[in-house]
C-alpha cells in the first residue's frame, strides 16, 4: 500500500492564482481531512469527508474548496490564492467515520504565496 | 469545549537519558487521547493512543504515556533518548463537540537530542 499521498510536494504561487492540491489513501478509507500547519498553532482543520459525496467545512475552511467524488481521492482547492495561505497542507485519512480513530497523514505539500 | 497544551515549545535531552513532554488536556467528556511524532519534511505517525482501557499506553520505538484523570495530564516518557528521536511531537485530544467527535492538536513540543 501507498498510504497517503499527496501532490505536489513544493508549490509557489501568486496571490490571485488558484491550484488543485492532490490526496489520495488507497486503503479504503471513508473519512478523509486537510490540514494545515503554521508555526506554533500545531494543525487546524480546513475540510473533511466522511465518505463519497458528503463534505464538510472545519476550524479553517475560508478560501478553500473540496469535492470526493471517490473513495480514493479528496482534492483540496485554493480559489484564489492569498499569502495568508502560505503553510504545509497535509492529507490525512482514517477508517472510521469522523475521524477519531488512527489518522494516516501524507508527506505534505509545502505552499508559498508570494 | 477541549483544549490540548503542550507545556514545552522545546526540549533538549542527552543522547541515552530520559524523555518527558509534557501534556495537558481539557475535556467535558471521555477523551481519546494521542501522541504523534513528525519528523523534519515528513508527515505526521501515531505513537500511540488512549481510548479508556489501560491507563498506562506503550507505544512504538519505546515510547510510552500514562493517562491520569485527576491531574488531566497526558506525559510522553522513554527511558533513554536516541539520535532517531530528535522530532516534534503533538498531543491530539479527541472529543465531541455539541455531538460531533473533533480532533484538536497541541501546538507541538520540538525534541532535540545532544549527542
Amino acid at each position: 500500500n501507498a498510504g497517503v499521498t499527496q501532490t505536489p510536494k513544493f508549490q509557489v504561487l501568486k496571490t490571485g492564482q488558484s491550484m488543485t492540491l492532490q490526496c489520495a489513501q488507497d486503503m479504503n478509507h471513508e473519512y478523509m481531512s486537510w490540514y494545515r500547519q503554521d508555526p506554533g498553532m500545531g494543525l487546524r482543520l480546513i475540510h473533511y469527508s466522511v465518505g463519497a459525496g458528503i463534505t464538510d467545512q472545519g476550524e479553517v475552511p475560508n478560501g478553500y474548496n473540496v469535492s470526493r467524488s471517490t473513495t480514493e481521492d479528496f482534492p483540496l482547492r485554493l480559489l484564489s490564492a492569498a499569502p495568508s495561505q502560505t503553510s504545509v497542507y497535509f492529507c490525512a485519512s482514517s477508517s472510521r467515520d469522523r475521524g477519531t480513530d488512527t489518522q494516516y497523514f501524507g508527506p505534505g505539500t509545502r505552499l508559498t504565496v508570494l | 469545549a477541549q483544549s490540548v497544551t503542550q507545556l514545552d515549545s522545546h526540549v533538549s535531552v542527552s543522547e541515552g537519558t530520559p524523555v518527558l513532554l509534557r501534556c495537558n488536556y481539557s475535556s467535558s467528556y471521555s477523551p481519546s487521547l494521542f501522541w504523534y511524532v513528525q519528523h523534519p519534511n515528513k508527515g505526521l505517525q501515531l505513537l500511540l493512543k488512549y481510548t479508556s482501557a489501560a491507563t498506562l499506553v506503550k507505544g512504538i520505538n519505546g515510547f510510552e504515556a500514562e493517562f491520569k484523570k485527576s491531574e488531566t495530564s497526558f506525559h510522553l516518557t522513554k527511558p533513554s533518548a536516541h539520535m532517531s528521536d530528535a522530532a516534534e511531537y503533538f498531543c491530539v485530544v479527541s472529543d465531541l463537540d455539541f455531538g460531533n467527535e473533533k480532533l484538536t492538536f497541541g501546538t507541538g513540543t520540538r525534541l532535540t537530542i545532544i549527542p
